[in-house]
C-alpha cells in the first residue's frame, strides 16, 4: 500500500498564481514526520520542511504554506504567487519510527511536476 | 553544518564494468545511510539501508550481489554497481542519518548513472 500519495502528476500555472500541491499519507504509527522537498532539475534534493506528527499548526515560510490535517491525513503545499524559478518536481515523504528513532528512512510520493509559465 | 557529499556526480560507464559511488557525511558521524534509486519520472525508492560495522539491510527485489554496500566508516558509505547494464541506468541519491540527537537524514546531491 502507498504510504504516501501525490495525485496531481502535473500541474501548470502562470506566473502569481497560487498553487497548492497536495499529499495524503498513511501510517499506523503515532509518532511520524512528514517532508517536503524539491527537486530541480538538477536532481539533488532541497528540504523545504520537516513537520511532526504532533503539531498540526500550519506554517509559512515567505511565499510558502503548509497545512497539516491529521484527521484527513493530509499535508498540503501551497505556493502564493507562483514564480517560473518554483518550475520543479515536488516530493511529499513520510518517515515512521526507525529503530526507535523517528526520522529515518523516507517514503516518498511519486512527485508533483510544477511548471510555472511567465 | 550537516552537510553529505555524494561523489560523482554523474557517471557515464559501459555496460559490464562496475560503478562506486561515495555517500559521506562530512561535518557528522553516520551509523545509518540509506541508498535510493530513481528513475526517470518515477519516485525514489530505497534500495538498502547501510549500517556501519555490519551488513546493509537490502529492500526487497533488490539484488544484493549486483548493488553491493559497504560502510566501512562513520562517515562513509559506498554504493558499487557490479557488472552494470543499461536497465541499471538511474539517479543514485544517499541520506546520512546523524546520530547525535534525533535529527532528519540528511542527503547528498545524487549521481547519475548512464550505462551504455
Amino acid at each position: 500500500a502507498q504510504k504516501v500519495t501525490q495525485a496531481q502528476t502535473e500541474i501548470s500555472v502562470v506566473e502569481k498564481e497560487d498553487v497548492t500541491l497536495d499529499c495524503v499519507y498513511e501510517t499506523r504509527d503515532t509518532t511520524y514526520y512528514l517532508f517536503w522537498y524539491k527537486q530541480p532539475p538538477s536532481g539533488e534534493l532541497v528540504f523545504l520542511i520537516r513537520r511532526n506528527s504532533f503539531d498540526e499548526q500550519n506554517e509559512i515560510s515567505g511565499r510558502y504554506s503548509w497545512n497539516f490535517q491529521k484527521s484527513t491525513s493530509s499535508f498540503n503545499f501551497t505556493i502564493t504567487a507562483s514564480q517560473v524559478v518554483d518550475s520543479a518536481v515536488y516530493f511529499c515523504a513520510l518517515s515512521e519510527d526507525y529503530r526507535g528513532s523517528t526520522l529515518g528512512r523516507l517514503y516518498f510520493g511519486r512527485g508533483t511536476q510544477l511548471t510555472v509559465w511567465p | 553544518g550537516a552537510v553529505v557529499s555524494q561523489h560523482p556526480s554523474w557517471v557515464i560507464c559501459k555496460s559490464g564494468t562496475s560503478v562506486k559511488i561515495e555517500c559521506r557525511s562530512l561535518d557528522f558521524q553516520a551509523t545509518t545511510m540509506f541508498w535510493y534509486r530513481q528513475f526517470p519520472k518515477q519516485s525514489l525508492m530505497l534500495m538498502a539501508t547501510s549500517n556501519e560495522g555490519s551488513k546493509a539491510t537490502y529492500e526487497q527485489g533488490v539484488e544484493k550481489d549486483k548493488f553491493l554496500i559497504n560502510h566501512a566508516s562513520l562517515t562513509l558509505s559506498t554504493l558499487t554497481v557490479t557488472s552494470a547494464h543499461p536497465e541499471d541506468s538511474s539517479f543514485y541519491i544517499c541520506s546520512a542519518k546523524n546520530d547525535r540527537g534525533n535529527t532528519e537524514a540528511f542527503f547528498g546531491q545524487g549521481t547519475r548513472l548512464t550505462v551504455v
